[in-house]
């Protein structure tokens, strides 16, 4: 059956370090993948789009791998602050053209703490 | 200015009542989505619309009904409210495809009773 996981559903860091989430996906086979930030009570926002091949892709103070062999994307945060406590959504795309559509991960929920 | 905008943050309603939740964006895009957040935080889409056509229509219960006047605009109403309808609704916007980011409403905490 086709899923979408991501690690877990929480990830606790010091201020300053590194994040880590990953997100694995199975019997798919996405062109693109997508992160999102999500706060609570309102809606994801758009980060990062990786595309199939494109191995890693920056910005600021993000980054984001993709590996179609492994199935799997990393995205880091790196000199975390606790304005990056949020809910982390990544969705890889399913079908192409018009009818192309996100399929969203359960979500990570990260907690940074000073 | 906001980009996508919902109407209304907030429905309490009693089931087997019928509502709808509008959704406009003014970021010029030809496709629009209606997606499903459920309790465990799932974000799954229901429908997407191209230029005021049905595209995507996962497999939703038929009272659920879309509809886009115009590709600004795209609502969604539902009849015969249930229980289950409870979650959180976002409408979304984007370039055509799923290979363009989306940009994401409020969304409309739907409470049934």
């Amino acid at each position: 059956s086709q899923k979408i996981e991501q690690n877990s559903e929480a990830l606790n860091i010091q201020e300053g370090k590194t994040a880590t989430l990953t997100c694995n996906y199975t019997n798919y086979s996405p062109a693109y993948l997508q992160w999102y930030r999500q706060d609570p009570g309102r809606g994801p926002v758009f980060l990062l789009l990786i595309r199939e091949n494109e191995k890693e892709k920056r910005k600021e103070r993000l980054k984001v791998t993709f590996d179609t062999t492994l199935k799997q994307s990393l995205f880091h945060i790196t000199a975390s602050q606790p304005a990056d406590s949020a809910t982390y959504l990544c969705a890889l795309t399913h079908g192409s053209g018009n009818t192309g559509k996100l399929i969203f991960g359960q979500g990570t929920t990260l907690q940074v703490k000073p | 200015d906001t980009a996508v905008s919902q109407t209304p943050k907030y429905l309490v309603t009693q089931m087997g009542n019928d509502k709808s939740i509008k959704c406009e964006q003014n970021l010029g895009h030809d496709t629009m989505y209606w997606y499903k957040q459920d309790s465990k935080k799932f974000l799954k889409i229901m429908f997407s619309y191209n230029n005021k056509e049905l595209i995507i229509n996962e497999t939703v219960p038929n009272r659920f009904s879309p509809k886009s006047p115009d590709k600004a605009h795209l609502n969604l109403h539902i009849n015969s409210l249930e229980l289950g309808d409870s979650a959180v609704y976002f409408c979304a916007s984007s370039l055509v495809g799923g290979s363009y980011e989306q940009y994401f409403g409020p969304g409309t905490r739907l409470t049934v009773t």
